[in-house]
């Protein structure tokens, strides 16, 4: 079991540019979990899937930030138009099918210059 | 809405100190409530969860945590501390499988040898 594997570890843009950020959760779990951490704002919910299906995206922006899970073995963060206070660690999280139990990539740290 | 406050933000013990990292949250209904752990650069770690039944729960590595209704508390304890015990703890609350859990700011713990 290789845990959550998050790709890139690290990614640095420029402003304006546009970032995607990628998350395999553990295989058979069905919930994944993105959250932003900052050292100002701590570990920020942004968004939660479950068999696929948006459940809570009431932590995204409303702008430029979206996220997808096209199929159970991955999903996607896609931030356009970066900006610099988009810097932070985003992490995210597989749980299993009614387990409450949260499984953690070791991030993507993304830096906007 | 669930908030969870952890009002330490840093704990400096020294090794085989016993040690408490408070969490109080504020929801009216039946919650989820876990503890997490992280250490420097990495993801976050499971550490034990309450969810009904007997208040205080095991945790790994010797850590337990205690739930109080009427003190709308679950802090976390251990009764002797290992320099490797020096992290980042996060209380987490969530309210059910339609919500993704909600994160406190954390406490630093140090530990000096």
């Amino acid at each position: 079991n290789a845990g959550v594997i998050q790709t890139p570890r690290h990614k640095v843009t420029g402003k304006g540019q546009e970032a995607t950020l990628w998350c395999e959760p553990i295989s058979g779990h069905s919930a994944v979990f993105w959250y932003r951490q900052t050292i100002v704002q701590g570990l920020e919910f942004l968004t939660y899937f479950r068999n696929q299906a948006p459940i809570d995206d009431s932590g995204m922006p409303k702008e430029r930030f979206s996220a997808q899970m096209p199929n159970q073995s991955h999903s996607t963060l896609k931030i356009q138009s970066t900006q610099p206070q988009d810097s932070a660690v985003y992490l995210c999280a597989s749980s299993s099918p009614g387990g409450e139990t949260l499984y953690f990539g070791s991030g993507t740290r993304l830096t906007v210059l | 809405t669930q908030t969870v406050s952890q009002s330490d933000a840093h704990v400096t013990v020294f090794e085989g100190d016993s040690v408490e990292l408070r969490c109080n949250y504020s929801y009216g209904g039946s919650i989820y409530l876990s503890w997490y752990i992280q250490h420097h650069g990495r993801g976050l770690q499971f550490l034990l969860k309450y969810y009904s039944g007997n208040p205080v729960v095991q945790g790994v590595n010797g850590f337990k945590a205690e739930f109080s209704k009427s003190d709308s508390s679950f802090h976390l304890r251990k009764a002797s501390v290992h320099w490797s015990d020096s992290a980042v703890y996060f209380c987490a609350v969530r309210r059910n499988n339609n919500n993704a859990p909600r994160f406190g700011a954390g406490t630093k713990l140090s530990v000096k040898p």
